[in-house]
């Protein structure tokens, strides 16, 4: 157990619509990245926050956003959703200024 | 840009032998980490090892251990002894604090490891 927590698991919706996924950093952790994993994108970077603030920004749609809150967790928004968002999306954490970072379970996102 | 290549798509090993995964890497800095992360079916993605490129000594982690060759831009994963849990995805992952991957991580695309019994 990596102590970062994802909710929902398994998320299953329609095309248009829009979900919310949200992850819990590990005690300690200033830190969350983001990311997607896709049979025909592998592992892909989406954005990074620190401390409430943006850091930096993958290969994120614009009808993907994201927002760190002050307890720290953090909520990534997938809005007019396609099939192709379909995917397994990751949050992982870290103090911040160290390079290692852990993964939470994922919240697999089937749009059909 | 930087990328992480891993060449082998699928590699297999009889339990208790070795077997070895390969990644290159491409990037500018000189400053920098390689990482391996596996993930088993369950999907997590669990960190295995971890080598800093400053250092010239190759880490290791129990049965696991790295053969890092930095001027050949090098970054092999040795699984010794290989145990039927050691059967998964197995990723190799660039993270500099420079350059255009500044603060995330940069994965090969996979190399799935079947382990005979």
């Amino acid at each position: 157990d990596s102590g970062v927590t994802q909710t929902p698991k398994h998320l299953i919706t329609a095309t248009g619509q829009r979900v919310t996924l949200r992850c819990s950093p590990r005690s300690g952790d200033l830190s969350v990245y983001w990311y997607q994993q896709s049979l025909d994108q592998g592992l892909q970077f989406l954005i990074q926050y620190y401390n409430g603030e943006e850091r930096a920004k993958g290969n994120i749609l614009e009808r993907f956003s994201a927002q760190q809150f002050p307890d720290l967790h953090s909520e990534l928004n997938l809005s007019s959703l396609e099939l192709g968002d379909s995917a397994l999306y990751f949050c992982a954490s870290n103090r911040g200024d160290t390079d290692t970072q852990y993964f939470g379970p994922g919240t697999r996102l089937t749009v059909l | 840009a930087q990328t992480v290549t891993q060449s082998q798509p699928e590699m297999s090993v009889q339990e208790a032998e070795t077997v070895t995964l390969s990644c290159t890497y491409d990037t500018s800095e000189s400053d920098y980490y390689l990482f391996w992360y596996k993930q088993p079916p369950s999907r997590q993605m669990i960190l295995v090892i971890r080598q800093e490129a400053y250092k010239q000594q190759n880490a290791t982690e129990n049965r696991f251990s790295v053969n890092f060759q930095k001027a050949a831009k090098s970054f092999s994963l040795k699984i010794s002894d290989s145990q039927l849990g050691d059967a998964a995805m197995y990723f190799c992952a660039y993270y500099s604090n420079y350059g255009g991957s500044q603060g995330n991580l940069i994965f090969g695309k996979g190399t799935k490891l079947s382990v005979k019994p």
